[in-house]
């Protein structure tokens, strides 16, 4: 129940296209959802976290959508830039207990 | 924003010996710090949370007395990878709060490698 699937593994875009990664929990007492970026070799850096009570959050190009009674998330990347590519990680979180991770879409955005 | 600072960020080690990584909070003082192990193409592993001023609680599976962890102030903790043999050779992170339950900020990570 503290599991966190995420889609796909691996996610290949052009240039200038739309990313969407999907993220599924099944833990209704999580009540935070950040996604991460993380490059080769650092540290992985927030992205952009949406509450429950939200449907959907915008940050310049990257938007979670957030759908509760699906107790599904997505991060959209719009525009997506060669520069984005990266490993993303969704999370989920209960209050004071530890980040669940998601396992990871790596994303390869072409030129 | 909140700055965590992790060193050293890579480190190569004779298998037998002990390494030492620091986590530090430069802008904010972190009452907890959490350290994961990555292995390569896999997501975060968490191996124990850190409290400020008392024991850090290990991860099931995790050996204690192989991971030393010490938070002795709000804004420093060590993970001390001690005997490190080969298969201790990962990428190693921490991550500090500010006090709240959700503002957490990662460490650049540390690459260890045990030769």
């Amino acid at each position: 129940q503290q599991q966190v699937k995420q889609s796909p593994q691996s996610l290949i875009v052009q240039k200038g296209g739309i990313s969407i990664i999907n993220c599924a929990y099944e833990n209704t007492a999580f009540d935070y959802f950040p996604w991460y970026q993380q490059f080769p070799g650092k540290g992985p850096a927030l992205l952009i976290a949406i509450r429950p009570d939200v449907s959907e959050k915008k940050e310049g190009r990257f938007t979670i959508s957030f759908n509760k009674s699906a107790k599904q998330f997505s991060l959209h990347i719009m525009d997506s830039q060669p520069g984005d590519s990266a490993t993303y990680f969704c999370a989920a979180k209960v209050g004071g207990q530890n980040f669940v991770f998601g396992p990871g879409t790596r994303l390869s955005v072409l030129p | 924003g909140a700055v965590v600072s992790q060193h050293p960020s890579r480190v190569i080690c004779k298998s037998g010996t002990s390494v030492k990584i620091e986590c530090r909070s430069l802008d904010f003082q972190a009452t907890t710090m959490f350290w994961y192990r990555q292995f390569p193409k896999q997501s975060l592993m968490l191996m124990a949370t850190s409290n400020e001023g008392s024991k850090a609680t290990y991860e099931q599976g995790v050996e204690k007395d192989k991971f030393l962890i010490n938070h002795a102030s709000l804004t420093l903790s060590t993970l001390t990878v001690t005997s490190a043999h080969p298969e201790d050779s990962s990428f190693y992170i921490c991550s500090a709060g500010e006090g709240t339950n959700y503002g957490y900020t990662f460490g650049s990570g540390t690459r260890l490698t045990v030769v």
